[in-house]
């Protein structure tokens, strides 16, 4: 079965610092693999994702995420922080070809801007 | 105008209370989900519908029920609500091209007391 794993609840970093959000799936297969971004009071917003082919995808907001299947990560970066990326972030996997168009979450991160 | 919406987005009502939460979308998706957040846990999905004749039960049903009126249109129900369903409840659709990309709405915030 599918499982992701987000193994820091909450992160702290100074506006203009460098970021990486750690995000581990567990799959037997080639995954689907979702980064999304949850500000407060607001529904989920789709960051970036991987599918297939360059196993570093560019997302939106100057976010990007590279694909380790030898590692099995999907590590989410940003060169630097803006105090409005502070939100909570969602990693997720989706199983390729079950059928099932399932997503299986992480149980998130929090990141706290600090100016 | 939002593609996914859900309707109420905030509400509060009591224990042993009949309460739906309904989700609409114009993306033209047949398929639709509808998950809870809690802090700490993540999302977790409690029911999924791939068409209106087609209903499934996700990771945590019990207590909840569904209904897909029309592909547009799918709604939550919690027959006889308790404090421990307070939460966040998202809908979210995807189309059939299965890459498992979702769509989601803005979420309804229920509280039971």
């Amino acid at each position: 079965a599918q499982s992701v794993t987000q193994p820091d609840i909450h992160i702290t970093v100074s506006e203009g610092a460098s970021l990486e959000l750690r995000c581990n799936y567990s799959y037997g297969a080639t995954p689907y693999l979702f980064w999304y971004v949850q500000s407060p009071g607001q529904g989920l917003q789709l960051l970036l994702k991987y599918f297939s082919g360059d196993t570093l995808v560019q997302g939106i907001k100057g976010f990007e995420a590279e694909f380790k299947r030898s590692q099995s990560s999907f590590n989410l970066r940003k060169p630097s922080v803006h105090w409005s990326d502070a939100a909570e972030y969602f990693c997720a996997v989706g199983a390729m070809g079950t059928g099932a168009n399932n997503l299986f979450f992480g149980t998130g991160t929090r990141l706290t801007v600090i100016p | 105008d939002a593609d996914v919406t859900q309707t109420p987005r905030n509400r509060i009502t009591k224990t042993g209370k009949r309460i739906m939460l309904e989700c609409s979308q114009t993306k033209g998706h047949d398929r639709m989900y509808w998950y809870r957040q809690d802090p700490g846990l993540g999302l977790r999905l409690i029911y999924y519908s791939f068409d209106v004749k087609d209903i499934n039960k996700g990771e945590i049903s019990d207590g909840y029920s569904v209904s897909r009126q029309a592909q547009a249109k799918f709604s939550l129900s919690l027959e006889s609500a308790i404090p421990n369903q307070t939460a966040l409840y998202f809908c979210a659709t995807s189309s059939w091209t299965g890459n498992n990309e979702q769509f989601f709405g803005p979420g309804t915030r229920l509280t039971v007391l």
